[in-house]
Parts: structure tokens; sequence; C-alpha cells
């Protein structure tokens, strides 16, 4: 079965300070991975994606890795900001099809 | 349209009620997706179109979830006979084909089966 699990399930951390959350899946056969942001009361908004070539992606301050081998995917956020509180989904697609595999997310809160 | 758009934004219900749930994607999208999201899980696939057709519907979770799309454009999710396990907010998500990756989605709709 297809599974997608994030880690930490919350965290808070201090205004500018950075923060990893961490997804590890077992997909297969896996065709790419991404990371999306939701808000508070919003629908998901994609933050990056990842394919089987791809080690890492930047996207502002929003860094993701992707270890293929062992099936990890890292999702970094620098100088963290009021706005990045928000539930972190990561999100594994399998090959020839559309189904999509879920995390349950990483509530993130950045407070003053 | 600027994005997708869901109607009603919040519905609550009695239970054994039926409802709609509309979605309006972007337009020129042709594939249209519905994901239902339970207080602290993660979203969970119901049903996807490509245009009026809709060839992936194993999410749905019983005869009671039932969902059509028109003019390759709105559609609308049904709920017969509504459960208190019902409740959730229901995602509506659009892109621009089956085989392009990145899916927009809607605001959700929250649905509260009293």
């Amino acid at each position: 079965k297809n599974q997608v699990e994030q880690s930490p399930q919350s965290l808070i951390i201090l205004e500018g300070k950075n923060c990893t959350l961490q997804c590890n899946y077992t997909v297969s056969p896996f065709s790419n991975l991404r990371w999306y942001k939701q808000d508070t009361g919003r629908g998901p908004v994609s933050l990056t994606i990842m394919t089987f070539s791809e080690n890492t992606k930047s996207n502002g301050r929003y860094t993701a890795t992707l270890d293929a081998d062992t099936k990890q995917s890292s999702l970094h956020i620098t100088a963290s900001q009021l706005s990045d509180s928000a539930s972190y989904i990561c999100v594994v697609r399998s090959g020839g099809g559309n189904k999509l595999t879920f995390g349950t997310g990483t509530q993130l809160k950045v407070e003053l | 349209g600027a994005g997708v758009s869901q109607s009603p934004s919040n519905k609550v219900t009695e239970k054994g009620k039926d409802v709609e749930l509309r979605c309006d994607p972007i337009s020129g999208h042709t594939a249209l997706y519905w994901y239902r999201q339970r207080l602290g899980q993660g979203l969970e696939f119901l049903i996807y179109f490509q245009g009026n057709s809709a060839p992936d519907k194993s999410g749905l979770p019983s005869d009671r979830f039932s969902a059509e799309r028109t003019g390759e454009s709105v559609s609308t999710l049904t709920i017969q006979r509504t459960q208190q396990e019902d409740s959730a907010v229901y995602l509506c998500a659009s892109s621009l084909d089956s085989g392009y990756d990145t899916q927009y989605f809607g605001p959700g709709t929250r649905l509260t089966v009293l």
C-alpha cells in the first residue's frame, strides 16, 4: 500500500529561525514528489516538485531535497516569517497514473 | 477564471439530507479532481474527471457519493443521505490535463453533518 509519512506532526519556531520538515514515502513506482503549503481555510498551493533525478530544488526560502534511494524528502525553510505558518503537505505521485498519495502534513507555527 | 472556486464555503446539514457541492475549475483546465480532508488527516482522493468523463472513481467511499461534470467545466459532488462521518472539507482541484502535474486547488467546502 502506498503511504506517505511526515514528521514532525507539528512544529513551533521563532521568526527568523530555520526549520526542516521530513517526508518518508513507500510509493511505487515513483514518479515525482511535491511539497504543498496549505494556509488555514485555503486549498494547498504547490511549492516545489522533485523528480527521480533531482536531489535538490529551491524556491526562494524553501529548499526541497530528495533521496530516491532511501525514499526520503525534506523541506528546509530558512529565515522563517510569520506568513510561513501553515500546513506543509508532501504528495507523491505513482508512475503511470493520476494517483497521488498525500501525507497528513506538518503544521508549522512561526511566532515572534 | 482567476482560480478554482468552490461553493458553498460552508455547509451545515442534518443527518440524512442530501447535499451538493460545486466546483468551478480554472478556465481551460480539462482535468478536475475531488478530495476529502477530514480534520487532522491528509487529503483523500475521491474522483477525477478528464473532460466530462470520470476514468477514476475509485476513491468514492460509498454509493451515496456521486459526481458529475458538464461542459468540461463545472462539477458537482453530491452526497446523499449524509452521515456524520461525511463531515470534512471537500477540496476541488484542476489541472491543464490529466497528464499535467500541477493541480490548482480551490478553497474547499467545509461540510458539517449534525
